[in-house]
């Protein structure tokens, strides 16, 4: 099956610092990719929506200058999040879509993100 | 606003036994439904969806789901539980295929 990886797994940054996480669709082109965030013990909340080569869609409530979002290329997206506090300490998962598929996302396994 | 409720985040089972993993959700227009399956330290997988046509779906694994409209519902269940079924289920709904609405995951532990 499509494979998709999420550089680093897990990451610790200080306080006002940014942290870019890297999304990667390894054996397939992704005309879309997704951002999801996850608390613990509740489920993932869509972030934003990208396809390659424009800018990202972001959900209501999503900041779009904290959470900056790039699709640059069909395999690869990046999620910074800039000027990091604790409250964004949290699990980020990605996924991404073939532009052959209607509905079937493959995620990739997740970030997790704490901020000291 | 959609809402997907899996009841239960923890389930614990005898290996043998029947699986089954609730899902309701909340909506008077019926949505595409997904089950997703995690293991540790990989990235949720599907195990079986329904769009359109037959409400009973089969998926992989032995797992299966019925869309029930009456109780907005999609039950996952397998008759008999194997070890290497403990994971994270997920449900998740749709209406048009870009946003995609979960529920909060349901643990399933084997017991052997």
């Amino acid at each position: 099956g499509a494979v998709v990886s999420q550089h680093p797994s897990w990451v610790i940054c200080k306080s006002g610092t940014s942290v870019k996480i890297e999304c990667r669709s390894l054996d397939f082109q992704a005309t879309t990719m997704f951002w999801y965030r996850q608390f613990p013990k509740q489920s993932l909340m869509l972030m934003a929506t990208s396809n390659e080569g424009s800018k990202a869609t972001y959900e209501q409530g999503v900041e779009k200058d904290k959470f900056l979002i790039n699709h640059a290329s069909l395999t690869l997206s990046t999620l910074t999040v800039t000027s990091a506090h604790p409250e964004d300490s949290s699990f980020y998962i990605c996924s991404a879509r073939s532009w052959d598929s209607t509905y079937e996302q493959y995620f990739g396994p997740g970030t997790r993100l704490t901020v000291t | 606003a959609q809402s997907v409720t899996q009841l239960g985040s923890h389930v614990s089972v005898s290996e043998g036994a029947l699986v089954l993993l609730r899902c309701n959700y909340s909506s008077s227009v019926p949505p595409y439904l997904f089950w997703y399956v995690q293991y540790p330290n990989q990235g949720l997988q599907l195990l079986l969806k329904y769009t359109t046509g037959a409400t009973l779906v089969k998926g992989i694994n032995g797992f299966e789901a019925e869309f029930k409209k009456s109780e907005t519902s999609f039950h996952l269940t397998k008759p008999s539980a194997h070890m290497s079924d403990a994971a994270e289920y997920f449900c998740a709904v749709s209406y048009n295929f870009n946003k995609f609405y979960f529920g909060s995951g349901t643990k399933l532990n084997v017991k052997p």
